[in-house]
C-alpha cells in the first residue's frame, strides 16, 4: 500500500516562530489532507489540497502532487498551535475511493 | 449545525466481553469512515460505507469485527470477544461525498482489561 512519510517528527518553536511541515508519500493520490490533533485529541480538518496551494489565516499548504510531496506552512506560531500534525492520503481506484492513510505525524510544541 | 458525535465517549470492558460503538455523522453526508488511534499503530483504517454499504472493509483486523450503517446515517462498530491489543481510540469520520473534506468525531477510548 502507500506509504506517507511526515518530517520532523517532532518540532519545538518559540511563540512567533515560521515552521515547515513535510509530507512524502508514495504513490500517485487524488486526496490530501491535512489534519491537526488538539491535546484533547480532536482531530481537526486544516486542509483539503490534492494539488496547489491554499491558505487559510497563518496557514498555507502546497502540494506538488506530480513530485509526491506536500508542505504546510505555519507562520507567526501560537501556544494554541501546539499539537500533532497529520497528513493523510487518498489512491486512485477500486474499492479504495473514500479511505485515508496517515502518515505518523509531526508533534509542534509551541513555547510562550 | 452539529458535528460528528460519537458515543461512549469513554468504554471500559473485561476481556472476551462484547462492545458497541456509535457513530452519528453529519446531516446529510453520505460517506462514513471507521479509523482506530493506537500508540503503536498511529492511525488506521477500518471500513467506509457509501449510504448503507460498505465497498471498502479493508482495515477490519479480524473477524471479531464488524459494521453497519442504516437510514444512511448511523453507524454501529461491533467487536465481538474483545481482546486487549482491542485497546485504542476509535475515530469516526464523514464526509458530503467521498474523496472530500473528512470530519472526526471526538472518537471512543477503548480499554479492555
Amino acid at each position: 500500500g502507500i506509504q506517507v512519510e511526515q518530517s520532523p517528527p517532532d518540532l519545538i518553536l518559540q511563540e512567533g516562530a515560521n515552521s515547515t511541515l513535510r509530507c512524502n508519500f508514495s504513490d500517485s493520490v487524488n486526496n490530501l489532507q491535512w489534519f491537526h490533533q488538539n491535546p484533547w485529541g480532536q482531530l481537526i480538518n486544516l486542509f483539503y489540497i490534492p494539488s496547489g496551494t491554499k491558505q487559510n489565516g497563518r496557514l498555507s499548504a502546497t502540494t506538488v502532487a506530480t513530485e509526491r510531496y506536500s508542505l504546510l506552512y505555519i507562520s507567526s506560531s501560537q501556544t494554541t498551535d501546539s499539537g500533532v500534525y497529520f497528513c493523510a492520503v487518498g489512491v486512485h481506484g477500486g474499492t479504495s475511493y473514500g479511505k485515508l492513510t496517515f502518515g505518523q505525524g509531526t508533534i509542534l510544541t509551541v513555547h510562550p | 449545525g452539529a458535528g460528528v458525535s460519537q458515543s461512549p465517549s469513554n468504554k471500559v470492558t473485561e476481556k472476551g466481553k462484547d462492545v458497541e460503538l456509535r457513530c452519528d455523522p453529519i446531516s446529510g453526508h453520505t460517506a462514513l469512515y471507521w479509523y482506530r488511534q493506537s500508540l503503536g499503530q498511529g492511525l488506521e483504517f477500518l471500513i467506509y460505507f457509501q449510504g448503507n454499504s460498505a465497498p471498502d472493509k479493508s482495515g477490519l483486523p479480524s473477524d471479531r469485527f464488524s459494521a453497519e450503517r442504516t437510514g444512511g446515517s448511523v453507524s454501529t462498530l461491533t467487536i465481538q470477544r474483545t481482546q486487549q491489543e482491542d485497546s485504542a481510540v476509535y475515530l469516526c469520520a464523514s464526509s458530503f461525498h467521498s474523496q472530500e473534506t473528512q470530519y472526526f468525531g471526538p472518537g471512543t477510548r477503548l480499554l479492555v482489561l
